[in-house]
């Protein structure tokens, strides 16, 4: 089922270690992720996304890890800045042929990380 | 790139009158564009999908004759709140995307208060 309207998870992170998110989608028919940073009173950014035929991309100091076995998605942050403090969102979607197909997001996590 | 502007940004409106919402891409052509509401701490749900020219899709318990969405043109959507109540009060993200490609673009988001 759609992973909406769920209370958020936390995660604490020191300032300088890594952070690593995890996410589980629901659709296994999904082939194509994204990972959003929201911040407070602000709308989703676009971080990094990966197609269902990689399962590993990185960006800067970000890397999402797929497998596709278990339907779990992961964003590692590394050296994890105050900046990152946020509440990061996996978000799944299934490439239709004629239409742009919705995206599903997952409940989000809650990142603080500690100066 | 791929900006994507809302405006309002923050809005108080009393009860049971409308209020439009404005959503705008600023650098590209949207195809389609998306309506999310969001609560405190929980995570993004989508309302109405819109693609240019043509009616919206509205998600299951979403009522249409409430929230009226527009896609009048590739840069503009809007999306009206209808004869608005205090439970309508919420955080109003749109997103942008151009067909071919799989990634949306968010909004700032608008915040809605009703009295």
């Amino acid at each position: 089922g759609e992973s909406v309207g769920l209370h958020l998870p936390t995660l604490s992170v020191q300032e300088g270690d890594n952070s690593i998110i995890n996410c589980a989608y629901s659709n296994s028919a999904s082939d194509y992720f994204i990972w959003y940073k929201q911040e407070s009173g602000k709308g989703p950014q676009f971080i990094i996304d990966i197609r269902s035929n990689m399962d590993k991309r990185q960006g800067q100091r970000v890397t999402v890890l797929l497998n596709k076995t278990v339907k779990h998605l992961s964003l590692q942050i590394a050296a994890t800045q105050p900046g990152d403090s946020a509440v990061y969102f996996c978000a799944e979607t299934w490439t239709g042929k004629t239409s742009y197909d919705k995206v599903i997001f997952g409940p989000g996590t809650s990142l603080s990380v500690i100066p | 790139g791929a900006v994507v502007s809302q405006h309002p940004s923050r809005v108080i409106c009393k009860s049971g009158t409308s209020v439009k919402i404005e959503c705008r891409s600023l650098d590209f052509q949207a195809t389609t564009m998306f309506w999310y509401r969001q609560f405190p701490k929980k995570s993004l749900m989508l309302m109405a999908t819109s693609n240019e020219g043509s009616k919206a899709t509205y998600e299951q318990g979403v009522e249409k004759d409430k929230f009226l969405i527009n896609h009048a043109s590739l840069t503009l959507s809007t999306l009206t709140v209808t004869s608005a109540h205090p439970e309508d009060s919420s955080f109003y993200i749109c997103s942008a995307a151009t067909r071919g490609q799989e990634t949306q673009y968010f909004g700032p988001g608008t915040r809605l208060l009703v009295l």
